[in-house]
């Protein structure tokens, strides 16, 4: 199906397990992007990606990795999870038509991560 | 830097009345954009409007509108005659440049208002 979709939908894990999560779009879309969301502080920037092996970090990228091999997909990894990784992870991604040109961003159905 | 409030929290109405959501942003970019997302109780976020520095015309798309004010930085969000299925958070985002090539933004995200239309 085209659109961007994210693996798993749900997940549980311990603390200190490693966890990824995937994230596919059919677009063909340059960039790529990584949200957590939280009650009270909205969505924030963990990572981010402008075009296959190239990666840069946002606003909250600590104990995350992240890699891109191919321009569809964009995995999350939580090396060692923690309880304050609770959230709902987004994966957007967005085109890139020129300089200052800003363009939506269109998001995944979330992660839900709960850590115990 | 750059920041996008948006004051309401919980808004409450009645269905068929008309409902603004407000949206103020601070940036320093001559050129930036603004976004308007709406998260319905299913989760997902969805794109409604996207609005560039330049274009302070105001945007109507059936019984939504925009109303884009550079001199007060606001961009506010009406839904008309408002229905049951317009219950969601929604939130308003404004572009940022990201550190690589300054071609593409992040997007700085308001807190969200959540949105409650009762019958």
């Amino acid at each position: 199906d085209a659109g961007i979709t994210q693996s798993p939908r749900y997940k549980i894990t311990e603390t200190g397990r490693q966890v990824t999560l995937m994230c596919h779009q059919t677009w063909s879309h340059s960039y790529m992007f990584w949200y957590r969301q939280d009650l009270g502080h909205g969505l924030r920037l963990i990572y981010y990606s402008a075009a296959a092996d190239i990666t840069d970090k946002g606003e909250v990228p600590d104990g995350y990795v992240v890699s891109r091999s191919k321009t569809e997909n964009f995995p999350l990894t939580l090396e060692s999870a923690t309880r304050s990784q609770t959230s709902v992870y987004f994966c957007a991604s967005s085109e890139n038509r020129g300089t200052g040109l800003f363009y939506e961003q269109y998001f995944g159905p979330g992660t839900r991560l709960t850590v115990t | 830097a750059q920041k996008v409030t948006q004051a309401q929290t919980e808004i409450s109405v009645v269905e068929k009345e008309d409902v603004t959501l407000d949206c103020v942003y601070e940036t320093r970019d001559t050129t930036y954009y603004l976004f308007w997302y709406k998260q319905p109780p299913s989760g997902e976020l969805v794109f409604l409007i996207r609005r560039n520095s330049f274009d302070e015309q105001n945007e109507i798309s059936g019984r939504y509108s925009w109303n884009f004010q550079k001199s007060t930085s606001s961009f506010n969000f009406t839904i008309t005659a408002s229905q049951v299925v317009d219950s969601a958070v929604y939130f308003c985002a404004l572009s940022a440049v990201l550190n690589y090539g300054g071609s593409q933004g992040n997007l700085i995200f308001g807190k969200g208002t959540k949105l409650s239309v009762k019958p």
